[in-house]
Order: structure tokens, then C-alpha cells, then sequence
């Protein structure tokens, strides 16, 4: 089983549009997460990190539900420039991290 | 400008033939570490460093060496490159505000 398992998509959605990606995770003991964001196999960027009480960027919010082992982030009012790959991200020992395969979405005119 | 910087950014090589991929930072973090990233399997990381002359093995180390003389370098090294070591490969230093992974631009490497 993978440490950390998403839906590759693509999602196709468009401009205007809320969606929403989710990520699960294996190992319980997991202490930090993150979403990065990878532009066509150039380098991932910080999105944000997730905190356990939620945490809002502008139109990005990140959620932590550790019961069930999964991180969420919900785009709204989705721009062209979001368009990009969204990488969930893990750790539990603070130096190993566990990247996700990536969600694909692109957003349509 | 604060940085990660690789070289080289694309090579092609053949079995066996040794190789180096370098990777340096000029944020003065302590934090450094390599991926590669393949299709289907998302970025998995190679080896970490903590601090100069401190290195891990991360999930995939088989077939690579790392060393950390310096602060700011941490140079990747394939002894006997091997096909299945064709990658887009991904050196990062951690650190700021958010402790986050600050990636370089990436090393395409093929393996013939």
C-alpha cells in the first residue's frame, strides 16, 4: 500500500468552478502536510500547508481529518492559471516526506 | 536571489559510466534532500541530509551516494548508472517561514 494515495484526475473544470481534491494517508502517526503545486515537470512549489484546525489562502482551503487518515483542498473560483498538477504531501518523522502521484486539473475557458 | 540550483539539467549517458549531478543552495539551510519523480510513481525521495556531514537514506537509495562536505552542496552520485535509473531527478533544501521544501529545477536524466 502507498503512504499517500490521490486521485490522478485529470479534472477538467471550468472557470468559476469549485473543486475539491483529496489525499489519504497510511501511517497514523503522520505530524505534517502539505500541498505543493508541480507545473507541467517543472519543480513543485509550495501551496500551503495544513493545519488541524483548517487553514484558508484567498480562494485555497486545506483540511486535516486525522479519524479518517485524509487531507483535502478546495479551489474556488477557479483561474486559468490554476491549471497545474497538486501534489498532497507527508511526513511523519519530519525528515522522510511521502509525495502523493498528483491530481491533474485543468481549467477550462 | 534565494535558490536551489542543479546541474547539469539534462544528460544522456550510457550504462556504467559514472556520473555526478550537483545540487547548491543559498538560503544557508541545513535541510537538504533528493527525489525522483517517474511517472505513476510521484516524487520519491532518494537520500536527506540534516546538516553537513549528516546524510540518510530516504525511500529509494539503492544505486546512489550522497555527501554533504558543505552546507550549501549536496551532490547526487551514480557510480554505475543503470537504465532503470532514467529519471527526472529533483534536489530541495528546507527551510523559511514555513519549513518548506524549496525545489531546483530538475535534472533530466536518461540512461542508455
Amino acid at each position: 500500500r502507498k503512504e499517500v494515495e490521490q486521485d490522478p484526475g485529470p479534472f477538467n473544470v471550468p472557470e468559476g468552478a469549485t473543486v475539491a481534491f483529496n489525499c489519504t494517508y497510511s501511517n497514523s502517526a503522520s505530524q505534517s502536510f502539505f500541498w505543493y503545486r508541480q507545473d507541467c515537470r517543472k519543480e513543485p512549489k509550495l501551496l500551503m500547508s495544513v493545519y488541524s484546525s483548517g487553514n484558508e489562502d484567498g480562494r485555497f482551503t486545506a483540511q486535516l481529518n486525522r479519524a479518517s487518515q485524509y487531507i483535502s483542498l478546495l479551489i474556488r473560483d477557479s483561474k486559468l492559471s490554476d491549471s497545474a498538477t497538486y501534489l498532497c504531501v507527508v511526513t511523519w518523522t519530519g525528515n522522510q516526506f511521502y509525495f502523493g502521484t498528483g491530481t491533474s486539473l485543468t481549467v477550462i475557458p | 536571489e534565494a535558490q536551489v540550483t542543479q546541474n547539469p539539467r539534462y544528460l544522456i549517458t550510457v550504462t556504467g559510466k559514472k556520473l555526478t549531478v550537483t545540487c547548491s543552495q543559498n538560503m544557508n539551510h541545513e535541510y537538504m534532500s533528493w527525489y525522483r519523480q517517474d511517472p505513476g510513481l510521484g516524487l520519491r525521495q532518494i537520500y536527506y541530509s540534516m546538516n553537513v556531514e549528516v546524510t540518510d537514506k530516504g525511500d529509494v537509495p539503492e544505486g546512489y551516494k550522497v555527501s554533504r562536505k558543505e552546507k550549501r552542496n549536496f551532490p547526487l552520485i551514480l557510480e554505475s548508472p543503470s537504465p532503470n535509473q532514467t529519471s527526472l531527478y529533483f534536489c530541495a533544501s528546507r527551510g523559511g517561514s514555513y519549513n518548506e521544501q524549496f525545489f531546483g529545477p530538475g535534472t533530466r536524466l536518461t540512461v542508455l
